[in-house]
């Protein structure tokens, strides 16, 4: 369901080192998640995204990793640049209506 | 890649004016935009589904006739705050998707809305 909170985790990840965001999905039913990242005060950008197909995709410096068993899924970020400092959000979208529901999300430090 | 612009980006006005945002797909046409609220430090709720040319569908809790949208064409659909108090406060975001499937939505840049 929709996630609700009033304060968001953090990560505090050293300039160069490798981020790992994680993510529990609420519906075993769910085929297609995407990870989203935001910079405050600005609309969700489109990262990477996987069918429940795979369990593994690779972009640019990021692979997403989906694990169905644990309804788990995570973003790996290589070499973590400052840029990357944002609140980066997982979404799940269950059958045709194309909704997606949101993780409560994480927010990503990088310490130059 | 898809571009969706959001217009405006901040507004502040009075309690009980109305208030109408326009989200547009600049370079796809979308099959079905959708409209998210997020207060701060918080996830993006979904208020409602919008597919073109027909009726919105509005999420549990969210009231239509308060949250009026109109999807006229495949690269256009508003949002209207009719007669805003400070509760509607809050940071509205659009998306939308093309028609092909597990394409991913792409979201405006936001809007920032104030009622004073």
């Amino acid at each position: 369901g929709e996630s609700v909170g009033l304060h968001l985790p953090t990560l505090s990840v050293q300039e160069g080192d490798n981020s790992i965001i994680n993510c529990a999905y609420s519906n075993s039913a769910s085929d297609y998640f995407i990870w989203y990242k935001q910079e405050s005060g600005k609309g969700p950008q489109f990262i990477i995204d996987i069918r429940s197909n795979m369990d593994k995709r690779q972009g640019q410096r990021v692979t997403v990793l989906l694990n169905k068993t644990v309804k788990h899924l995570s973003l790996q970020i290589a070499a973590t640049q400052p840029g990357d400092s944002a609140v980066y959000f997982c979404a799940e979208n269950t059958g045709s209506s194309y909704k997606l529901i949101f993780g409560s999300g994480t927010r990503l430090l990088v310490r130059p | 890649g898809a571009v969706v612009s959001q217009h405006p980006s901040w507004v502040i006005c009075k309690s009980g004016t109305s208030v109408k945002i326009e989200c547009r797909s600049l370079d796809f046409q979308a099959t079905t935009m959708f409209w998210y609220r997020q207060f701060p430090k918080q996830s993006l709720m979904l208020m409602a589904t919008s597919n073109e040319g027909s009726k919105a569908t509005y999420e549990q809790g969210v009231e239509k006739d308060k949250f009026l949208i109109n999807h006229a064409s495949l690269t256009l659909s508003t949002l209207t705050v009719t007669s805003a108090h400070p509760e509607d406060s809050s940071f509205y975001i659009c998306s939308a998707r093309g028609d092909r499937d597990n394409q991913p939505q792409h979201f405006g840049d936001g809007t920032r809305l104030s009622i004073l």
